[in-house]
């Protein structure tokens, strides 16, 4: 089937950049998104892009796109604390129904 | 505005038992998602349901059904339960032609013993 793998693990400092990485293999995907997680949460989304964009910034995040090597990136600037969670990429191709990956927990060291 | 609300939070069941899940979904929302939660895994999706109807489903068993209220309110139905069936479940809701805005609730933590 159709997958959507992500790292499993991410380090950073507080107030370094976070890059989290995703990639994907279904090329009928029209919208990819980020979502995330905090303990004994359910999900929040952060930001979403259509595949005929490269790029999506908002605030503090900026979402990369490569449609022909189907990678997905989230940039979080100015890292804190409160962004220690689990960051999920999920795509869709017809915005019903959503994949997601396994998730990649954030930690961030003061 | 109360967001997507899940009940109930936490449920333990017995192997081989039946057990039901309730999500009313956010206002003004008509559309009621599914997705189950592995522990260290992703949500994967379940079930969509709209105006009363299943609309598409994931790869699940007939075991797991559901349904849509009127109200656009959803339960989830999980048959002859596993242990393998212990996950997180979360409703997602979204609005018709809207669907990149769709909001997750807490999820319920169903354990089977």
């Amino acid at each position: 089937g159709e997958d959507v793998e992500q790292s499993l693990f991410l380090s950073v400092r507080e107030g370094d950049s976070s890059v989290i990485n995703c990639t994907y293999t279904d090329s009928s995907s029209t919208y990819l998104y980020w979502y995330k997680q905090e303990p004994g949460a359910g999900l929040q989304l952060l930001t979403y892009i259509f595949s005929n964009m490269d790029m999506k910034q908002d605030q503090r995040l900026t979402v990369l796109l490569n449609k022909k090597d189907k990678h997905l990136s989230l940039r979080i600037a100015d890292t804190q604390t409160g962004d220690s969670a689990i960051y999920f990429c999920a795509d869709s191709y017809n915005n019903n129904d959503m994949r997601f990956g396994a998730g990649t927990r954030l930690t961030v060291k003061p | 505005d109360a967001g997507v609300t899940q009940s109930p939070t936490h449920l333990i069941k017995t192997r081989g038992q039946q057990v039901t899940l309730r999500c009313s979904p956010k206002s003004g929302h008509d559309t009621v998602s599914w997705y189950q939660q592995a522990l260290g895994q992703g949500p994967q999706f379940i079930f969509q349901y709209y105006e009363e109807e299943e609309r598409q489903r994931g790869n699940f068993p007939d075991r797991f059904s559901g349904h849509q209220f009127p109200n656009y309110s959803s339960e989830l139905n999980v048959n002859a339960l596993l242990l393998g069936d212990s996950a997180l479940y979360l409703c997602a809701s979204s609005l018709a032609g809207h669907h990149t805005e769709a909001f997750f609730g807490q999820g319920t933590r169903l354990t089977v013993v």
